[in-house]
């Protein structure tokens, strides 16, 4: 199985603040790679995929890259309704996994 | 708009095997792969396995030997079976639409709590 490993694990930051979370895979997936995002009690929600394209009505303040083995999703500058917990997934094999996520609290 | 809705039993006895089915509205079930994934309480998400409209279906192989994952086209519905639960079979369990091209989820069902406990 690929592994996904996200990092941090937790952030806190502010409004207005540039996020940057890390994605690192255990084997080359070339660009295949997806990141939603969860809010509390709610499912996940597509933000990116391709590693790079974003889904159709998600604010361009995200953004995604990387390829390989290292992936990284941004956030411009963070809006209260960003404070949730983000996924990654690995789209090149199968089963197909997810990281363990990265939970952005406030500061 | 797509929207999709799990349904089945909250509470399931160890040993037993856990049943949802999820409905699909505002769109066809057909030319779609359909998925199952799972999420235990305060942790991360797991892919079970998907279905396509025609009945092909890929398996995690951590769970294979245990899931079963059907479809009705004419209900526009698919389903879930997972035999021989456990407590750690217990988790938030969501159906989602898998998009066309790469394998990503673009629409959720809400989730639905299922509890393993006797």
């Amino acid at each position: 199985d690929i592994q996904l490993t996200q990092s941090p694990s937790f952030l806190s930051a502010s409004v207005g603040d540039r996020v940057t979370i890390t994605c690192r895979a255990s084997q080359g997936i070339s660009s295949y790679l997806a990141w939603y995002q969860q809010k509390p009690g709610k499912a996940p929600k597509l933000l990116i995929y391709a590693a790079s394209t974003l889904q159709s009505g998600v604010p361009s303040r995200f953004s995604g890259s990387g390829s390989g083995t290292e992936f990284t999703l941004t956030i411009s500058s963070l809006q209260p309704e960003d404070f949730a917990t983000y996924y990654c997934q690995q789209l090149n094999g199968y089963p197909l996994t997810f990281g363990g996520g990265t939970k952005v609290e406030i500061k | 708009q797509v929207q999709l809705q799990e349904s089945g039993p909250g509470l399931v006895m160890p040993s037993e095997t856990l049943s949802l089915t999820c409905t699909v509205s505002g769109g066809s079930i057909i030319s779609y792969y359909w998925s199952w994934i799972r999420q235990p309480p305060g942790k991360g998400l797991e892919w079970i396995g998907y279905i396509s409209d025609s009945a092909v279906t890929y398996y995690n192989p951590s769970l294979k030997s245990r899931v079963t994952i059907s479809v009705d086209t004419s209900k526009n519905q698919f389903s879930l079976k997972l035999s021989s639960v456990t407590a750690a079979d217990t988790a938030v369990y969501y159906c989602a639409r898998v998009a066309r091209g790469p394998p990503v989820f673009d629409y959720w069902g809400q989730g639905t709590l299922v509890t393993v406990s006797s």
